[in-house]
């Protein structure tokens, strides 16, 4: 499995300010993705994240809040934007050869954000 | 719509019993299942998983099943460790598909 190293691990933000968070690969990985864990909640995909292009969002989860970037197949950022209380949340990248029947998904260790 | 389901928030065993875990799934489209453990602050760990083409699937002290008439599949931890203690994942997906889709999770302790 691909070792996955996320940044920062944990923050306490302010209220209306942005945060980005890194996301690095040791090897080339097909796809990544970025999830959150709200407070005893699941865990919920945000978007997948596109090398070369835009990245592709779920419902609920729009570009202007968590812009993605993917320069290439090792790295990958997640800005949570305009941060509220309510995005405090764990993020986690997570990476595979794609998602489907037979494809293992693996998690970065996480990126534990409070929003005060 | 909650598509993959652990209608159980916790669960507590004794160190050497069985524990048993239950997912269930509404999405008829689901023909790949994977179990994840969680501890605290860090992000899940890849446990088990198994095709729809198998209705069990074993990896040491972890066996998945799958029934799909019932849309039910369970993790077995034979025998518990007070190491297993920890919050496991149940998630679902299909062919073609880009993501992965979790059930709430269960808690499980396990008590010496």
């Amino acid at each position: 499995s691909a070792v996955i190293s996320q940044k920062p691990s944990r923050d306490i933000c302010q209220r209306g300010t942005s945060l980005t968070i890194q996301c690095q690969v040791d090897s080339q990985v097909t796809m990544m993705f970025w999830y959150r864990q709200q407070p005893g909640q699941s865990l919920t995909l945000i978007a997948t994240a596109n090398q070369g292009s835009e990245a592709t969002y779920e419902s609920g989860f729009v570009i202007d809040k968590f812009p993605i970037s993917r320069p290439n197949l090792t790295f990958s950022t997640l800005t949570v934007s305009n941060m509220s209380p309510e995005d405090s949340s764990i993020y986690l990248c997570s990476v595979g050869p794609g998602a489907g029947p037979g494809n293992t998904i693996y998690f970065g260790e996480g990126s534990w954000l409070t929003v005060v | 719509d909650q598509q993959v389901k652990q209608n159980s928030p916790s669960l507590s065993v004794q160190e050497g019993r069985i524990s048993i875990l239950n997912c269930d799934y509404t999405n008829s489209m689901f023909d790949y299942f994977l179990w994840y453990k969680k501890y605290p602050a860090e992000g899940p760990t890849f446990l088990i998983s198994i095709s729809s083409i198998k209705d069990k699937n074993e990896d040491g002290r972890f066996t998945v099943f799958l029934n799909k008439s019932a849309k039910h599949l369970s993790l077995h931890i034979v025998p518990s460790q007070p190491g297993d203690s920890a919050v496991y994942f149940c998630a679902a997906t299909w062919k073609g598909a880009q993501k992965l889709v979790f059930g709430q999770g269960t808690r499980l302790t396990i008590n010496p």
